[in-house]
């Protein structure tokens, strides 16, 4: 069983569309959760961590939900920049600080 | 600052050649990683380290071998070379949880 599975997409929206993402982890020990962002032939860089309480930055919203073991992205007002593989990152807090990442959720924002 | 920095960017191998893949970051981070990304798929830890003279091996460590001797520097030599081993490489660093990734080497084996 995958550490971390995501649904693949493609998701392909109009701008200015609310989108939302969804990963689920299968290690109930996992302590930390993160979303990343990588562009094609890119490295991923961090978009947000994601805390218990939820948490919000300007228009991308993150939530965990740790009875269920998912986590979500929502992603209001869509822009055309804002096409590109979402990464859903789970960390099972183990010495030496390993991360499971999934394999990605495609977006493209459509003028 | 550089951040994380990678070399080469591409690279073609045959089948049982060996070769170094060089990683450096300068955020005097503790926490280094290896990960390979295959087409369509998620990041694999090949190797970490928590620092300098320490590593450990990850979730698809065969075929690959790490050392640590300094902060900086945490190269991963592949040792016989083999078509399986055609990825996309990265290395990362982090001081906790934050993660900063190099720009990646393409390496194909042939």
């Amino acid at each position: 069983r995958k550490e971390v599975e995501q649904d693949p997409g493609p998701f392909n929206v109009p701008e200015g569309a609310t989108v939302a993402f969804n990963c689920t982890y299968s290690n109930s020990a996992s302590q930390s959760f993160f979303w990343y962002r990588q562009d094609c032939r890119k490295e991923p860089k961090l978009l947000m961590s994601v805390y218990s309480s939820g948490n919000e930055d300007g228009r991308f919203t993150a939530q965990l939900n740790r009875a269920s073991q998912y986590i979500s992205l929502l992603i209001r007002d869509s822009k055309l920049s804002d096409s590109a593989t979402y990464l859903c990152v789970v960390n099972i807090g183990t010495t030496g600080n390993q991360f499971y990442f999934g394999t990605g959720t495609s977006l493209t924002v459509i003028p | 600052n550089a951040g994380v920095t990678q070399t080469p960017k591409f690279r073609i191998l045959k089948i049982g050649q060996s070769m170094t893949l060089q990683c450096t970051q300068d955020m005097n981070h503790n926490y280094m990683y290896w990960y390979r990304q295959d087409p369509g798929m998620g990041l694999k830890l090949i190797y970490y380290s928590v620092g300098a003279g320490i590593t450990d091996k990850g979730e698809v460590p065969n075929g690959y071998n790490v050392s640590r001797s300094t902060t900086e520097d945490f190269p991963l030599r592949l040792e016989l070379a083999a078509p399986s081993q055609t990825s996309v490489y990265f290395c990362a660093s982090s001081y906790v949880y934050e993660q900063y990734f190099g720009p990646g080497t393409r390496l194909t084996v042939t």
